[in-house]
């Protein structure tokens, strides 16, 4: 099983600066890692998923990079709509693992 | 548009058994993998299993083998899972997500999540 170990935990940040969210992987997953966002009491929204790709409809403020087992997932000029839980997700192999999610907090 | 509709929220005894909805349009329910997701409140994430909408095949995540069994019913394009011998533990917030492609892969569609409560 890939073991998913994401940091912060949590992040308060004023409007406008750059956020920046650490996944690792205890397994070399190529390329196959996944990014979402979770609003309270909604379901999660797939933001970026393999290959860095960049969902449609998804403003171009999110990014991610990495490959192997180091991924960042960044937001640039983040707005008080970017408050959320954002969780990466691996989909290399079974069973699927999330990391345990980052709060992003808006001051 | 893709939607998938969840079930309403479920109250049940320890010891019980609960069987989940997930009701599916806007796209070829029997291409497409349907999984399952459980989040505890205030917690990560858990992958239970994927279920294919056209034979039915699974594949568990060996934590929830024997506690959740994934079924389909193509007539309807709707997910189903079953929890059973519930305890405290299963008390979570359940989703059904589409697979983008294949197996393995991520998570493009959700259903809007149903609350498990377990008490008696």
């Amino acid at each position: 099983e890939t073991t998913v170990t994401q940091s912060p935990a949590s992040l308060s940040m004023a409007v406008g600066e750059k956020v920046s969210i650490s996944c690792k992987t205890s397994t070399d997953i190529d390329d196959d890692m996944n990014w979402y966002q979770q609003k309270s009491g909604e379901a999660p929204k797939l933001l970026i998923s393999e290959g860095n790709t960049l969902r449609p409809g998804v403003p171009s403020r999110f990014s991610s990079s990495g490959y192997g087992t180091d991924f960042v997932f960044t937001i640039n000029n983040v707005l008080l709509g970017d408050e959320g839980i954002y969780y990466c997700q691996q989909s290399d192999n079974v069973p699927l693992t999330f990391g345990a999610g980052t709060k992003l907090e808006l001051k | 548009e893709v939607q998938l509709q969840q079930s309403g929220a479920e109250l049940v005894k320890p010891g019980a058994s609960v069987k989940l909805s997930c009701k599916t349009s806007g796209y070829t329910f029997s291409n497409y993998y349907m999984s399952w997701l459980k989040q505890m409140p205030g917690q990560n994430i858990e992958w239970i299993g994927n279920i294919y909408g056209g034979n039915g095949g699974t594949g568990y995540n060996q934590k929830f083998k024997g506690k959740a069994t994934l079924t389909v019913d193509k007539s309807s394009s709707t997910a189903y899972m079953d929890l059973s011998s519930l305890t405290s533990e299963d008390s979570a917030v359940y989703f059904c997500a589409r697979l983008d492609y294949g197996y393995n892969g991520y998570f493009d569609y959700w259903g809007q999540g149903v609350m498990v409560t377990v008490s008696s």
